[in-house]
């Protein structure tokens, strides 16, 4: 079974547009987290949730929403998608009230704004 | 500014020799990770190691860490063409920071061949 899994693998879109990927984690952990990962394969934090609360925002303009509907789930909107968007997008999750920081990466979305 | 840098950013070896990559970062940590990426797919962690920690072991993996000059190293022995990939560190910040919040070097591009 997949630990870490993301939808949609692949998403295409045009400048302007809303879109949202989902997330979702089965290894019962209490913090996710979205990442970024540039075409130069530079990896940047951009948020992370813990026990469905927000703890780390990083300087991400503000069409980017994450959403936490359970521990198992975070999803991240973006709204008037431009094209410094396109990048690929990872969900992690790691179990922190153990003080287990290894992360636990998905697959990963390859936005592609056009 | 970024955290981790490591070196090389490229290296390329004959399957059965060993593999070493560096990283060095900026400020106090609590732990230090290290990560591969194979292409296309998302990160799958390999090690962690404690800021009170100079060395740790996994299978055919050695980490070392020196705080004193803020670098680690990953050593890979007996390389095989399946060790190809993107590896990167990742620390967690330590003094009142949040351990989980990894900061991720630029990689290196590891490609074993037969």
């Amino acid at each position: 079974d997949t630990a870490v899994s993301q939808t949609p693998k692949y998403l295409v879109t045009q400048m302007g547009n809303d879109k949202s990927i989902k997330c979702e984690q089965n290894l019962g952990h209490d913090t996710m987290y979205w990442y970024k990962q540039d075409s130069k394969k530079f990896l940047k934090i951009m948020f992370s949730y813990n026990n469905k609360e927000l703890i780390i925002n990083e300087t991400v303009p503000n069409r980017f929403s994450p959403k936490s509907p359970d521990k198992a789930h975070l999803n991240l909107h973006i709204n008037s998608l431009e094209l410094g968007d396109s990048a690929v997008y990872f969900c992690a999750s790691s179990q922190e009230r153990l003080g287990s920081y290894e992360q636990y990466f998905g697959p990963g979305t390859r936005l592609t704004v056009t | 500014s970024q955290q981790g840098e490591e070196d090389p950013q490229a290296l390329s070896i004959q399957e059965g020799e060993n593999a070493t990559m560096n990283c060095s970062y900026k400020t106090s940590i609590n732990n230090l990770q290290w990560y591969r990426q194979n292409s296309g797919r998302g990160l799958v962690h390999l090690i962690l190691i404690r800021s009170n920690e100079r060395e740790k072991h996994s299978g055919r993996l050695r980490v070392t860490l020196d705080t004193s000059k803020k670098s680690s190293s990953l050593l890979i022995t007996a390389s095989r063409a399946a060790d190809t990939a993107s590896y990167f560190c990742a620390t967690g910040r330590g003094r009142g920071g949040t351990a989980s919040k990894l900061t991720f070097g630029t990689g290196t591009r590891l490609q074993v061949t037969l």
